[in-house]
């Protein structure tokens, strides 16, 4: 059974558009994450749930908002995208802050 | 503010040979958590292994071993007897030592090792 799900795996899109990304873990593990990774591989996070409640939410642009209806859900929906958002996006969980965290396979958002 | 390096953009091996991932950290906490992630050709994150600041311990754990310096900051990454399969991004990660619910990963750039035949 996989661990932390994200669907799409593959999102392709135009500029402008709004798309969603899902995320499901089943780990039973209280915190959730966004990461984004950009074409030179750097990772670097943008939001962070425990319990549904919003605990980190980097420099990111407003047009990026997560949404956790539930401990084992964290969902980024992305407005008027842009060509800079074209990256791969992880889900990630873990217990506590200090536990490892746990990834999706990614999702690799590309906009046209 | 806390900053991971990993200097080796790139490393290419021969089959067998061991090698060493270099991993240096910066960070003003006096307790974090280091870590180490593979990503294989197929994308996905795996996690390795998390070491605390107090323990200095070295880890193995099967042909990889983790050599922890808090002297020089260093927290490397050894493959030993390097096969194909271990070909992949390998990024150290810091995050400070968190009481809290959530914690973020500050991500090294990466080293990409290529293993040949």
């Amino acid at each position: 059974d996989t661990a932390v799900s994200q669907t799409p795996k593959y999102l392709v899109t135009q500029m402008g558009n709004d798309k969603s990304i899902k995320c499901e873990q089943n780990l039973g593990h209280d915190t959730m994450y966004w990461y984004k990774q950009d074409s030179k591989k750097f990772l670097k996070i943008m939001f962070s749930y425990n319990n549904k409640e919003l605990i980190i939410n980097e420099t990111v642009p407003n047009r990026f908002s997560p949404k956790s209806p539930d401990k084992a859900h964290l969902n980024l929906h992305i407005n008027s995208l842009e060509l800079g958002d074209s990256a791969v996006y992880f889900c990630a969980s873990s217990q506590i802050g200090n536990q490892p965290q746990h990834f999706g396979d990614g999702t690799r958002l590309s906009i046209l | 503010a806390q900053k991971v390096t990993q200097a080796q953009t790139e490393i290419s091996v021969v089959e067998k040979e061991d090698v060493t991932l270099d991993c240096v950290y910066e960070t003003r906490d006096t307790t974090y958590y280091l870590f180490w992630y593979k990503q294989p050709p197929s994308g996905e994150l795996v996690f390795l292994i998390r070491r605390n600041s107090f323990d200095e311990q070295n880890e193995i754990s099967g042909r990889y071993s983790w050599n922890f310096q808090k002297s020089t900051s260093s927290f490397n990454f050894t493959i030993t007897a390097s096969q194909v399969v271990d070909s992949a991004v390998y990024f150290c990660a810091l995050t400070r030592d968190s009481t809290g619910t959530a914690s973020k990963l500050t991500f090294g750039t990466g080293t990409r090792l290529q293993v040949t035949l």
